[in-house]
């Protein structure tokens, strides 16, 4: 019954390799999200997806990469990890436009360069 | 334009006491304000919402309080419970396509039994 699922809990790897993280929402929601939760639990959104159109983008670093397959998928591909992507990412989806614009988050994802 | 102010930043209340939390906005284009619970290792979890057409918004223990002409909003947790300790995180944002939320910074709150 998960309703926003996230892969892998934990990452860690080393600065200058590329990793992703997956994201998946079984509430039939139109609007997807990523946020990065800093050390000192600051919540900053990072992108957003309609239907798998891209409709935020935040000011990132484009070694950031979204993907959305599918509306009920975003992933996030991240290149040439640096010691400041430390963080935890956190998915989110909302109805969007068609209704509530309550977001629902995932369980987030750990990632820790070393 | 874009900050949302939250304070304090920790707050430690007795068991059955009123924890308060206040958040200020800048931006007159908001119109939906949500508050979040995050226990740790969790993700943030919706407690209550409100939208500016109200100054008040009650749900079971959890009341929200909204002042549109001072951009402030407060959640007002009564008869607070240690089950209540966690991180607290207001934040605001326009009710249109995308809704692109602005967060707090957060607050932790402890409930001593």
């Amino acid at each position: 019954d998960t309703a926003v699922s996230q892969t892998p809990k934990y990452l860690v790897t080393q600065m200058g390799n590329d990793k992703s993280i997956k994201c998946e929402q079984n509430l039939g929601h139109d609007t997807m999200y990523w946020y990065k939760q800093d050390s000192k639990k600051f919540l900053k959104i990072m992108f957003s997806y309609n239907n798998k159109e891209l409709i935020i983008n935040e000011t990132v670093p484009n070694r950031f990469s979204p993907k959305s397959p599918d509306k009920a998928h975003l992933n996030l591909h991240i290149n040439s990890l640096e010691l400041g992507d430390s963080a935890v990412y956190f998915c989110a989806s909302s109805q969007g436009a068609r209704g509530s614009y309550e977001q629902y988050f995932g369980p987030g994802t750990r990632l820790t360069v070393t | 334009q874009q900050q949302v102010k939250q304070s304090p930043q920790s707050l430690i209340v007795q068991k059955g006491g009123i924890s308060i939390i206040n958040c200020a906005y800048e931006n007159t284009a908001f119109d939906y304000f949500p508050w979040y619970q995050q226990f740790p290792g969790k993700g943030p979890a919706l407690l209550i919402a409100i939208r500016p057409d109200v100054s008040e918004k009650k749900e079971g223990r959890f009341t929200i309080s909204f002042n549109k002409s001072a951009k402030q909003f407060s959640l007002h947790i009564m008869d607070s419970q240690p089950g209540d300790s966690a991180t607290y995180f207001c934040a605001a944002g326009p009710l249109s396509y995308g809704n692109k939320l602005v967060f707090g910074a957060g607050t932790i709150l402890r409930v001593k039994s």
